[in-house]
């Protein structure tokens, strides 16, 4: 089936711009993760749901950071007020069971540039 | 919270040599340790993982060990090849089940052919 899929792939804002970037998961897989990742950097925790419950944004770096799943299957990352270290790639992942793990299928990634 | 630190940051190796990438980690509850692939301009993918009750995993070329005492992984690469170069993420997080992923910086392994 159908991977883990993220819309737009490139995003261009100007600094203070909100916007809103998409993930649609692995149909069926109740667990959703997001992750920033700096040039040069590996990829750094932001927030987790289960479903359509919030269970974890203890990395969202500020409150212009905010994330939803309402329905439980799409989720959509919003920031607002964008700032230049906001630059970076917004990769999804959603989790199944692999056998011996549950395995992490990430998106391709939203790159984010803020200028 | 977990820190997971990696070495080197950039590897070179001629082809069909082998590629070694260590990892260390601070939370000793870490039990699950994944590394991921990625390739320039593409997604993270899980390319071997090693639970915290197995010293040694392998498939095909590629080898996982674990040194828990120590708090250390490393990545092996064996009879490397061109399609072998790319960005490679170590990771640790605490159990099997839904939890987050604490990635190492990187390494950027490049094979000379």
């Amino acid at each position: 089936g159908a991977g883990v899929s993220q819309s737009p792939r490139y995003k261009v804002a100007k600094r203070g711009q909100d916007v809103a970037l998409r993930c649609d998961p692995i149909s069926g897989h109740v667990s959703l993760f997001w992750y920033q990742q700096a040039l040069g950097q590996g990829p750094e925790f932001l927030t987790y749901f289960q479903n359509e419950a919030q269970l974890d944004k203890s990395g969202l770096p500020s409150d212009r950071f905010f994330a939803e799943r309402p329905e439980g299957s799409v989720s959509t990352l919003k920031i607002q007020r964008t700032q230049q270290e906001d630059s970076a790639v917004y990769l999804c992942a959603s989790t199944g069971f692999s056998g011996s793990s549950y395995e992490q299928y990430f998106g391709p990634g939203t790159r984010l540039t803020v200028t | 919270g977990e820190n997971v630190e990696q070495h080197p940051s950039t590897l070179s190796v001629q082809e069909g040599d082998s590629a070694v990438i260590k990892c260390t980690y601070s939370d000793s509850a870490s039990n699950y340790f994944p590394w991921y692939k990625q390739e320039l301009g593409k997604r993270p993918q899980l390319i071997i993982d090693i639970r915290s009750n197995v010293g040694e995993k392998k498939d095909q070329r590629i080898a996982v060990t674990l040194n828990k005492t120590a708090k250390h992984f490393s990545l092996h690469i064996t009879e490397t090849q061109p399609e072998d170069s790319a960005v490679y993420f170590c990771a640790a997080k605490r159990n099997f089940g839904n939890e987050k992923l604490t990635f190492g910086t990187g390494t950027r392994l490049t094979i000379i052919p």
